[in-house]
């Protein structure tokens, strides 16, 4: 099983919809979790990290459920400025472990 | 904002050369980390580094890779003989503690 699953898309949205990544992890020891973003051929930028409680920052929302090892990320109203990739990261004490992404598109 | 900067952005060597690749991690942190990225795959750990010496390694930091951190500042990638296929974009990351981490802009390797 791989440490960190993500549906690779890609996603294909109309400016305006809302749309929902998740993820799976492996290791029941991690300890932080992050969505971060990737723009082509530039480095991952944290997006936000998630916690188990769940939070929000404007039209994005991430959740985690330890239980069932499972970060999802929605994004509401979505912006032709929203494309790119989105990384699942999960940590330990150590490496951060990225998952392939989730690409999405979205389009006028 | 403080952030990590990389240099150099863009490196061309021929097979077989050593390439050393640099950075300067954000000045309070104190985990260091290089990842690769080979063109449409997934971001791989290769190297994470703590209180001056590696902490954790994956598969593919094998003899040919090391890391320094010569000065207190700057945190350096070296490939002793490279290869065709060590072709990747290499980023540099930092980190405070168990959050986030920030990543420079990487340094693209062309190994030809």
């Amino acid at each position: 099983r791989k440490e960190v699953e993500q549906d690779p898309g890609p996603f294909n949205v109309p400016e305006g919809a809302t749309v929902a990544f998740n993820c799976t992890y492996s290791n029941s020891a991690s300890q932080s979790f992050f969505w971060y973003r990737q723009d082509c051929r530039k480095e991952p930028k944290l997006l936000m990290s998630v916690y188990s409680s769940g939070n929000e920052d404007g039209r994005f929302t991430a959740q985690l459920n330890r239980a069932s090892q499972y970060i999802s990320l929605l994004i509401r109203d979505s912006k032709l400025s929203d494309s790119a990739t989105y990384l699942c990261v999960v940590s330990g004490f150590q490496k951060l472990v990225f998952g392939t992404g989730t690409r999405l598109l979205v389009s006028p | 904002e403080p952030e990590v900067t990389q240099t150099p952005s863009h490196q061309v060597t021929q097979m077989g050369q050593e390439v050393i690749l640099r950075c300067v991690p954000i000045s309070n942190h104190l985990y260091f980390y290089w990842y690769r990225q080979i063109l449409g795959q997934k971001v791989e750990f290769l190297v994470s580094f703590y209180n001056n010496e590696i902490s954790e390694k994956s598969e593919i930091f094998d003899d040919q890779f090391s890391v320094e951190r010569p000065d207190g500042s700057n945190f350096t990638l070296k490939i002793r003989s490279t290869k065709l296929e060590d072709s990747a974009m290499y980023f540099c990351a930092s980190r405070e503690g168990p959050r986030e981490a920030f990543f420079g802009q990487g340094t693209r390797l062309t190994v030809v």
